[in-house]
């Protein structure tokens, strides 16, 4: 099984400041990431796909990158509705499988 | 609008089983790959299963083959998870989950908003 290791396990963060947050496979992807967010007591969303493609209606503030191996999320100017958790998942093999997961919080 | 609305969920005793739904409109059902994903409470994300758009093929995590089966009626819009022998362990909201692509596995595009399993004596 692919292993996915996600960083930071949390994250604190001020409004209108970039963060970063970095998932690493145990193997080469070849891009087949995507990044969810989920709030509080509601579904997971998705962000990315692809590594690099924004979902539809998703905020241009949100931004995936990374190739092979490395994979980061970055949200620029954050806003208070950024709160949340984010998950990153490959979908290169089966089983699927998804990082632990970067809980963000305001300042 | 793209809708999964899941159901069957509720409180089970270990050992017995419990068959979930998830009814689909807004899209071509038949055109894509569907998954269960699950989430224990306050843990993360974790893939559970996959059926192709046609229903052929199927696809599930270790801990679950042999006591869970995903299947799919295209004629109905629904998707079905009959899941026998649960352990406590299996504990979670359930999500019904659409793939992005037409006929080809990759990322979970559509989530619906969960129904809850639990299992306990």
């Amino acid at each position: 099984d692919i292993q996915m290791t996600q960083s930071p396990a949390s994250l604190s963060a001020s409004l209108g400041e970039t963060v970063t947050i970095e998932c690493r496979a145990s193997e080469d992807i070849y891009s087949n990431l995507a990044w969810y967010q989920q709030k509080p007591g509601n579904s997971p969303q998705l962000l990315i796909y692809d590594a690099n493609s924004l979902a539809d209606g998703v905020p241009s503030r949100f931004s995936g990158s990374g190739s092979g191996t490395q994979y980061s999320l970055k949200i620029n100017s954050l806003q208070s509705e950024d709160v949340a958790s984010y998950f990153c998942q490959q979908y290169n093999n089966y089983p699927h499988t998804f990082g632990a997961g970067t809980k963000l919080e305001l300042k | 609008e793209v809708q999964l609305v899941e159901s069957g969920g509720g409180l089970v005793q270990p050992g017995r089983s419990l068959k979930l739904s998830c009814a689909a409109s807004g899209f071509t059902f038949s055109n894509y790959y569907m998954a269960w994903v699950r989430q224990a409470p306050t843990k993360g994300l974790e893939w559970v299963a996959s059926i192709t758009n046609s229903g052929g093929s199927t696809y599930y995590r270790d801990s679950v083959k042999g006591r869970f089966t995903i299947s799919r009626d295209n004629a109905k819009s629904t998707l079905y998870l009959q899941m026998d022998s649960l352990r406590s362990e299996d504990t979670a909201t359930y999500y019904c989950t659409r793939g992005g692509r037409w006929y080809l596995s990759s990322w979970f595009a559509y989530w619906g908003q969960g129904t809850l399993v639990t299992v306990s004596s």
